[in-house]
């Protein structure tokens, strides 16, 4: 069965600090994926990646960075974390089929005090 | 740019009453479109996908959607609610001339079912 995790569910941080998310798939997928989901804005494109190192801007990836060093593992970074960075952060992956469904993690609620 | 529309935040109908959840995309080339479901506290899960085979594309749980080129719409339907379909449902779009196989967003349809 396809799986996505996520190393948190549910994460309080403080301003300024740095804050990594996890994720982790089990599909030998290509493609991995970070969105935010915010109430009224559907969920938005942070970051991609195609591939091993390698990394595409999404529409929002200001104050963001990301690093893939292994094809299962996609890590998003705050590097310094903002009280307008609280959200929904959903991890998703696919191969590289045009066609192909985007699997979800069941997301991290960051909360930033 | 191609975009995603979703008509209405919010939608309640009554247990056994017809679901019709409404989507529009914007795209000079017929997309691949997909419909998510997200249950509470859960990620997304795909309920179905166009991807230019037949119009009407059957899905999980009973629902489907169909292809409609000339309203440029993929609207998703349900013949009779269950109280088990409360759920936020997201429309998405993959772009056909975007190689890196991004897909677009509806801001999502919470669907309230009435006992």
């Amino acid at each position: 069965d396809v799986k996505v995790t996520q190393s948190s569910r549910y994460l309080v941080k403080r301003t300024g600090e740095k804050v990594f998310l996890e994720c982790v798939q089990d599909m030998d997928h290509e493609n991995m994926f970070w969105y935010r989901q915010d109430p009224g804005l559907g969920l938005r494109l942070i970051y991609f990646s195609y591939d091993v190192k390698m990394k595409e801007k999404g529409d929002i990836p200001e104050g963001y960075s990301v690093s893939r060093e292994k094809k299962e593992r996609f890590s998003l970074i705050l590097e310094s974390a903002s009280t307008n960075q609280t959200s929904m952060y959903l991890c998703a992956s696919s191969t590289d089929s045009s066609t192909d469904t985007q699997y979800f993690g069941p997301g991290t609620r960051l909360t930033v005090l | 740019a191609q975009s995603v529309t979703q008509l209405g935040s919010h939608v309640s109908v009554s247990e056994g009453a017809l679901v019709l959840l409404r989507c529009n995309y914007s795209s000079s080339v017929p997309p691949y479109l997909f419909w998510y479901v997200q249950y509470p506290n859960q990620g997304l899960q795909l309920l179905l996908k166009y991807t230019s085979a037949a119009t009407l594309v059957k899905g999980i749980n009973g629902f489907e959607a169909e292809f409609k080129k000339s309203e440029t719409s993929f609207h998703l339907t349900k013949p009779s609610a269950h109280m088990s379909d409360a759920a936020e449902y997201f429309c998405a779009v993959s772009p056909l001339m975007d190689s890196s196989y991004k897909l677009i967003f509806g801001s999502g349809t919470r669907l309230l079912v009435r006992p």
